[in-house]
């Protein structure tokens, strides 16, 4: 089931440029994770940040957690073509029964 | 440390036969998940489980569909009789503890003729 909404739906940058994108979620959670779906392929776990957590790095990716917006960021800093893929949130949410609730996700395109 | 093992990585069947899809989680991951893709409608969740007991089963679309862990390891999800509106990728996922990553494996393709 999807209780998250992403944004943008889309975005296409230049390799080089950061990317950003958001997610937005409606229940309290006791962490969320951001996933990479390459065309094709399977899901690819990124980060997990807890509900206790406000930001974290991993690589060229950095990951904020605003529990009182109920949102977060993931950052891509100096992106390249193989960033290219479908990135998608999914919270843990207290009341889910263990399930993963799942964002819409953004499609990004990185152009060389 | 071995990602999750998913098998057959395709399936292709005709209708009415009996299909089984076989999950092995990570090592040590008590939690094990169900999904199903059909690039239409997203990840469906069909069933998961702790250990070796069902949680929740309610996203099965019908009776066809059963899934099993028998000692709490491997899984299997079996499609009886399959039908060509069940061609879509399995994924299974398996997590270790109620607040850890999960993880996802490859999926297995099935298609239904």
């Amino acid at each position: 089931s999807q209780q998250g909404e992403e944004d943008p739906q889309a975005l296409s940058i230049q390799e080089g440029e950061n990317a950003t994108m958001n997610c937005s979620y409606k229940t309290s959670i006791n962490n969320l994770q951001w996933y990479r779906q390459n065309s094709g392929r399977g899901l690819v776990h990124l980060i997990l940040i807890r509900s206790n957590e406000r930001e974290k790095h991993s690589g060229r990716l950095r990951v904020t957690l605003d529990t009182s917006k109920k949102s977060s960021s993931l950052l891509i800093t100096a992106s390249r073509a193989a960033d290219t893929a479908s990135y998608f949130c999914a919270t843990d949410a207290e009341d889910s029964n263990y399930q993963l609730i799942w964002g819409a996700g953004t499609k990004l395109i990185i152009k060389p | 440390d071995a990602g999750i093992i998913q098998s057959p990585k395709h399936e292709v069947t005709e209708m009415g036969q009996t299909v089984t899809l076989r999950c092995e989680p990570i090592f040590g991951h008590n939690f094990l998940f169900w999904y199903r893709d059909t690039f239409v409608q997203g990840l469906e969740l069909l069933s998961y489980f702790r250990s070796r007991s069902i949680i929740d089963n309610a996203g099965m679309p019908t009776e066809r569909f059963s899934a099993e862990r028998p000692d709490g390891s491997f899984s299997t999800l079996k499609i009886q009789p399959a039908e060509q509106g069940d061609s879509a990728v399995y994924v299974c996922a398996s997590r270790h503890g109620t607040r850890g990553e999960q993880y996802f494996g490859p999926g297995t393709r099935l298609t239904v003729t």
